[in-house]
């Protein structure tokens, strides 16, 4: 399965501002997803990113928010803007090989908002 | 809204023993279907991809389907300490999305 790198690791953040998260695969993909994992909680979908397009969203979640760019098959980044401690949680970059084969993920972003 | 399901747990089991996880989903047109198991601080790590129906081994795992009554399980068997973690079932629900459950959190006790 294709390697996927993650960073930051970790973050602690100020309220009302933003960070960028980047994830980095070793083969190229179509599809990456961007989920998030709160406190205790399972793992939401915020977006599939699309290369050479805009990202698809899910429910409950906005562009404004969540800006993501894929510039190219290999990589994305996804933004968290004008944080507030709601926003603290694990973000997760994930990729598949096709469209019903098994997510694998990066090490994943753990996000605190102060 | 699709939906999958999974007790919360804690499930606790005595070293050796066989530890079943379940898991129910409610989108009847689902056709494939996951375990990842995620140690605490970690990402989840698939475990078992399950697609037709009856059982699938896989060294101390067999993850079972059954679409008619929309249930799918796992399986430990020998559980060991180190198998302790939280495991989400996970259903691919079409459109290129996968829906995950809360997850269970089993402990195995030496």
């Amino acid at each position: 399965s294709a390697v996927i790198s993650q960073k930051p690791s970790r973050d602690i953040c100020q309220r009302g501002t933003s960070l960028t998260i980047q994830c980095q695969v070793d083969s190229q993909v179509t599809m990456m997803f961007w989920y998030r994992q709160q406190p205790g909680q399972s793992l939401t979908l915020i977006a599939t990113a699309n290369q050479g397009s805009e990202a698809t969203y899910e429910s409950g979640f906005v562009i404004d928010k969540f800006p993501i760019s894929r510039p190219n098959l290999t990589f994305s980044t996804l933004t968290v803007s004008n944080m507030s401690p709601e926003d603290s949680s694990i973000y997760l970059c994930s990729v598949a090989a096709g469209e019903e084969s098994p997510l694998h993920f990066g090490n994943g972003t753990r996000l605190t908002v102060t | 809204q699709k939906e999958v399901e999974q007790n919360s747990g804690p499930l606790s089991v005595p070293e050796g023993a066989i530890a079943s996880l379940n898991c129910t989903y409610s989108d009847r047109g689902s056709q494939s279907f996951f375990w990842y198991r995620q140690y605490s601080g970690k990402s989840p790590e698939l475990i078992m991809s399950i697609y037709s129906n009856g059982d699938k081994e896989d060294g101390r795992f067999t993850a079972q389907l059954n679409k008619a009554s929309q249930y799918v399980s796992l399986l430990i068997r020998d559980s060991q300490p180190s198998d302790s973690a939280t495991y989400l079932c996970a259903v691919y629900t079409g459109g290129f999305k996968t829906i995950f459950g809360a997850g269970t959190r089993l402990f195995v006790k030496a």
